[in-house]
């Protein structure tokens, strides 16, 4: 069966520096990857979302950026973290017919 | 395009009693249509899913939906609440598969807070 994984689960990291969120599938390939982002009291805001290795498309222009370098690993990057990047970041692939997500990794800068 | 619409941010309800949570879309092509359910600080998991043939759906944990085409809505039915049903739920359309990237459109959620 498939899974996802993402992690760490949480991280408290000061405005400046740098972040890495890493999201890993399990039980297929090739799939269709996607990172979103839950601020405090908002909805899901789509970051990023990819259809192969190496191939990424950004939803939203920011600090932020991903990179796919293996088939079932999508990573979150961030070169300096901005107080405004705080949230609920979570890892989705796509299924046949669903969007699978994983546990979901929680950022707060400080 | 398609959009989600979710009308109500957050719906109060007291256990036992009947929830309707509002789900309207929008595309100019056929959507496969879900509810997530998201607990504090855990991802979204799947309630229940509309792909095609019988408009009314039930999903976990005694949730249902109906979809309406004419209306273009997808609301979700439970007839008795229960505390642990307090979460954040979201209805999502997803466009079906056609080679290449699936656009996937959320709503704002519904917050729903069982009153014991």
């Amino acid at each position: 069966s498939q899974t996802i994984h993402q992690w760490p689960a949480t991280l408290v990291q000061p405005v400046g520096s740098p972040l890495s969120l890493e999201c890993t599938v399990e039980g297929t390939s090739n799939p269709n990857l996607y990172w979103y982002r839950q601020a405090a009291g908002r909805g899901l805001q789509l970051l990023f979302y990819s259809v192969g290795i190496g191939q990424i498309s950004s939803e939203v222009p920011q600090n932020l950026s991903a990179s796919r370098p293996q088939d079932r690993q999508f990573i979150l990057s961030s070169k300096k973290l901005l107080l405004s990047d705080s949230g609920f970041y979570l890892c989705a692939w796509m299924g046949a017919r669903e969007l699978f997500f994983g546990e979901g990794s929680r950022l707060t800068v400080l | 395009a398609q959009s989600v619409t979710q009308l109500d941010s957050q719906v109060p309800v007291f256990e036992e009693a009947p929830v309707e949570l509002r789900c309207n879309y929008s595309s100019s092509v056929s959507v496969y249509l879900f509810w997530y359910v998201q607990y504090p600080n855990q991802g979204l998991q799947l309630l229940l899913k509309y792909l095609s043939g019988s408009t009314l759906v039930k999903g976990i944990n005694g949730f249902e939906a109906e979809f309406n085409k004419s209306q273009t809505s997808f609301h979700l039915r439970k007839p008795s609440v229960h505390i642990s049903d307090t979460a954040e739920y979201f209805c999502a359309v997803i466009s079906p598969y056609s080679g290449g990237y699936q656009k996937v459109t959320f709503g704002t959620g519904t917050k729903l807070q069982v009153i014991p």
